[in-house]
């Protein structure tokens, strides 16, 4: 089955600096890379996601790049401030014909310090 | 706040014991996906109703079932309770024709 890995697993950063957490994964049929938010007792939230004909995708001070070819994908956040600190999961799934199946990585903790 | 709610919040129950876990989808979505969450396995995708069917399954164990009836919601059932399978398990759905989802708030599951 798929496999995902994320790294760091714990990412301490300054206000204001950029952030960039890498995961990969190993099932070339993977076809589609969301990225989710969690923050402390509260639920996953989506913040981002890639398809696998995308290379790179961009909103606001978040970016999502995509390598099919080493089969890595990357969040980058941008001006971090400190509500930015939460728990962040890449997951690599894939979905056909109606189906879903994801699998998450274990999550980095990112810590901004004002 | 996402639109999909999950009952209870809590539950402390004993090993060997079986527990229902409910969740109803945003209105409109025919997706309802199960997930658990632990220390120990991270995030793991259970299993994916659509629209009453069973789509997709993923780590699911066989003392745990689930089922979408009629009207979307999604049930979850735990049985022959272990001290591993406390964790918290949310369900999430999603817009028909898209991946995105929208978790809901989860159910803390203590088995002691």
């Amino acid at each position: 089955g798929e496999n995902v890995e994320q790294h760091p697993s714990t990412l301490s950063v300054q206000e204001g600096d950029s952030a960039v957490i890498k995961c990969t994964y190993s099932d070339s049929a993977s076809n589609y890379f969301p990225w989710y938010k969690q923050e402390l007792g509260k639920r996953p939230q989506l913040i981002i996601d890639i398809r696998s004909n995308v290379g790179e995708k961009k909103d606001q001070r978040i970016a999502v790049t995509l390598n099919k070819t080493a089969k890595h994908f990357s969040l980058h956040i941008t001006e971090t401030q400190p509500e930015d600190s939460a728990v962040y999961f890449c997951a690599a799934s894939i979905g056909a014909g109606g189906s879903y199946i994801p699998t998450f990585g274990r999550g980095t903790s990112l810590i901004v310090h004002p | 706040d996402s639109g999909v709610t999950q009952t209870p919040k809590h539950l402390i129950t004993a090993t060997g014991q079986r527990v229902t876990l409910r969740c109803s989808p945003r209105s409109g979505d025919l997706s309802v996906y199960w997930y658990q969450q632990s220390l120990d396995q991270g995030l793991q995708f259970l299993i994916q109703y659509y629209n009453g069917e069973e789509r997709a399954k993923g780590n699911i164990l066989e003392r745990f079932s689930a089922q979408q009836f009629p009207d979307l919601h999604s049930e979850l059932n735990l049985s022959s309770l272990e001290l591993g399978d406390s964790a918290l398990y949310f369900c999430a759905s999603s817009v028909p024709g898209t991946n995105e989802q929208f978790f809901g708030p989860g159910t803390r599951l203590t088995v002691l």
